[in-house]
């Protein structure tokens, strides 16, 4: 069964910070990987999504990586901003399978 | 191109009533993924349609039930709910299982069961 981990829970980091965000995961078998944005009590909003053939991906001041072998992915984010506060998720669909599975989100608060 | 669209974007239920709960998908999309998430968790997949039959469910009892219509919509429907049932639920589209293209999801319907 896929277990996808996402450290930290939260976290807090002043306006302009480059940052990274980590999500693992326990089954290499995987089709994508999807990496969403969600505000308090709102749906998700998808930001990158890497094919299993792929390494990484990259949009605006966004970039995600992908490393099968080692069960890892990073969201790394540029110039933080305050607009950039929210809960960010990764989940995963395996071979085989659409079914998508998340981890429990990164709380994310840039600072002004 | 439309999004995902889910309707109502709250409700509030008693326990031991049935609701309904739907979803218009992304044109272009035919296949049709529901999610519950808790607060403070990620969503958990129920189950997912394509082309009106359900092709994958998750670990959600039978009073989990759903529908696809022709036009590639979809109902959730949730029997004698429980107040662990109190959740946003998700509703995710995708072109397919042939399409490696991802899901776009919908605000979700916040439903509070007392």
């Amino acid at each position: 069964k896929q277990e996808v981990t996402q450290i930290p829970a939260a976290l807090s980091v002043p306006e302009g910070e480059n940052l990274v965000l980590n999500c693992s995961f326990t089954d290499s078998a995987i089709y994508n990987l999807q990496w969403f944005r969600q505000d308090p009590g709102k749906g998700l909003t998808s930001l990158l999504l890497i094919q299993s053939s792929q390494r990484e991906q990259t949009s605006g001041r966004l970039n995600a990586s992908l490393d099968k072998s080692s069960g890892r992915s990073t969201l790394y984010i540029a110039a933080s901003q305050p607009g950039d506060s929210a809960t960010y998720l990764c989940a995963l669909s395996g071979a085989g399978s659409y079914q998508l599975t998340f981890g429990k989100g990164t709380k994310l608060s840039v600072i002004p | 191109e439309t999004g995902v669209t889910q309707s109502p974007t709250h409700l509030i239920k008693t326990r031991g009533q049935q609701v309904t709960l739907r979803c218009s998908s992304q044109s272009g999309h035919n296949t049709v993924s529901w999610y519950q998430q808790a607060l403070g968790q990620g969503p958990q997949f129920i189950f997912q349609y394509y082309r009106e039959e359900e092709n994958g469910r998750g670990n959600f009892p039978p009073r989990f039930s759903g529908l696809q219509f022709p036009n590639y919509s979809s109902e959730l429907n949730v029997n004698a709910l429980e107040l662990d049932d109190s959740a946003l639920y998700l509703c995710a589209s995708t072109s397919g299982p042939s399409e490696p293209y991802g899901y776009t999801f919908g605000s979700g319907t916040r439903l509070t069961v007392v």
